[in-house]
């Protein structure tokens, strides 16, 4: 079945740092995979998504992910945080049927002055 | 372009009184409709979707229904609230490319 991991639960970084959000999937063929961010008390928006072709992936606010099949990764990246970033951040895997999503615990980020 | 919308946006209500939470859809058509719960400090959970009128999936057994009255409306409903009910629930709406587009949410309380 498919699921997904994001093993960091809460990650504190000084803004201006740079920031890496893990994680984990499984899924038996090539995945759709996507990461969304939410604002306290907000809906999701969508940051990047892979689907085929260049493991790496650049989306909206400076973010970028990078597919590594080999580890059955995907994780987020930021060079230099800002104190806008703090959020919630979920992984999702799409799964074959009718376009579902399974999302991953989500990793609550704090952003330090 | 397209514009999702849920509504109330937020709603308290006692255990054992019904519920009724409305989605809407604009600019597009016969889109896949989901909805979500996320509890407290946890990810989400898909509940129901829908691939058109009429036809609706539930993922998880549960105290909760859904319907889809019109091709662009998705209705999240309960005849009874549990205290287990509360929690954020988010509409999305979902074109053929696997993408999904999440409405503002609607933060619920059960007392």
């Amino acid at each position: 079945a498919q699921s997904v991991t994001q093993p960091d639960i809460h990650i504190t970084v000084s803004e201006g740092a740079s920031l890496e959000l893990r994680c984990n999937y499984s899924y038996g063929a090539t995945p759709y995979l996507f990461w969304y961010v939410q604002s306290p008390g907000q809906g999701l928006q969508l940051l990047l998504k892979y689907f085929s072709g260049d493991t790496l992936v650049q989306g909206i606010k400076g973010f970028e992910a990078e597919f590594k099949r080999s580890q059955s990764s995907f994780n987020l990246r930021k060079p230099s945080v800002h104190w806008s970033d703090a959020a919630e951040y979920f992984c999702a895997v799409g799964a074959t049927h009718y376009n579902k999503l399974i999302f991953g615990a989500g990793t609550r980020l704090a952003v330090h002055p | 372009s397209q514009t999702i919308h849920q509504w109330p946006a937020t709603l308290v209500q006692p255990v054992g009184s019904p519920l009724s939470l409305e989605c809407t859809v604009e600019g597009t058509s016969n889109p896949n409709l989901y909805w979500y719960r996320q509890a407290a400090g946890r990810g989400l959970q898909l509940l129901f979707y829908s691939v058109g009128i009429g036809q609706i999936s539930s993922e998880v057994p549960q105290n909760l229904s859904a319907s889809r009255p019109q091709d662009r409306q998705f209705i999240l409903s309960s005849k009874k609230l549990l205290l287990s009910d509360s929690g954020f629930y988010l509409c999305a709406w979902g074109d053929r490319a696997d993408e999904q587009f999440f409405g503002p949410g609607t933060r619920l309380t059960v007392l």
